[in-house]
């Protein structure tokens, strides 16, 4: 039982390129959500999906797409990189319910766009 | 904008006492939740509280929930070294993060 996966770990882009950063979990989780870190600073939601086939905006989503595959995985693509995306992103997934207390986050990807 | 803020935004305490973290949010919420995050590493989830509770332990943490002051605290007894983080709390299923408060034990 992985948890929450997230590739790359770090990655490096001009700005202009594009990039998809990938995430995978294997609890059954219908909920899954992307944010971003910058430094000292806490995180924003960037976009959310509570269901397979649902995707919502969340505080900071311009310059951003997703893609929710599947259960598993939800991608968070950046057609056009800004030095302003430099950040930490982190993927996150959970399961409302009245027994739930716990979500569960990956180990973030660092990116820079010089 | 950030559902939720923590206060103070800087704590350093000697190793040993109390350490008291301050949230208070906007909007209606079902539930909120305190994450902890040592530097340069991911979240960790410490305790999540529901909207029709209003007290919640966890080993040393205890949680309180003020629905009708729309704020929440995280108490952390009998403080280590090793709970020197930051902490931040986040409300409902959207998960909307304050700034967080940033905990120093002193040995």
């Amino acid at each position: 039982n992985a948890g929450v996966t997230q590739t790359p770990k770090f990655q490096v882009l001009k700005t202009g390129q594009s990039m998809t950063l990938q995430c995978a979990q294997d609890m059954n989780h219908n909920s899954m959500y992307w944010y971003r870190q910058d430094p000292g600073m806490g995180l924003r939601l960037i976009y959310y999906s509570a269901s397979e086939g649902t995707t919502d905006k969340g505080e900071v989503p311009n310059g951003y797409n997703v893609s929710r595959l599947n259960k598993r995985e939800f991608s968070l693509r950046l057609e056009s990189a800004a030095p302003s995306q430099t950040s930490v992103y982190f993927c996150a997934s959970c399961d409302w319910g009245p027994n739930t207390d716990t979500q569960y986050f990956g180990p973030g990807t660092r990116l820079t766009v010089l | 904008s950030q559902q939720g803020e923590e206060d103070p935004q800087a704590l350093s305490i000697q190793e040993g006492e109390n350490a008291t973290m301050n949230c208070s949010y906007k909007t209606s919420i079902n539930n909120l939740q305190w994450y902890r995050q040592n530097s340069g590493r991911g979240l960790v989830h410490l305790i999540l509280i529901r909207s029709n509770e209003r007290e919640k332990h966890s080993g040393r943490l205890r949680v309180t929930l003020d629905t009708s002051k729309k704020s929440s605290s995280l108490l952390i007894t009998a403080s280590r070294a090793a709970d020197t983080a930051s902490y931040f709390c986040a409300s409902d299923e959207k998960l909307t993060f304050g700034t967080g408060t940033r905990l120093t034990i002193i040995p």
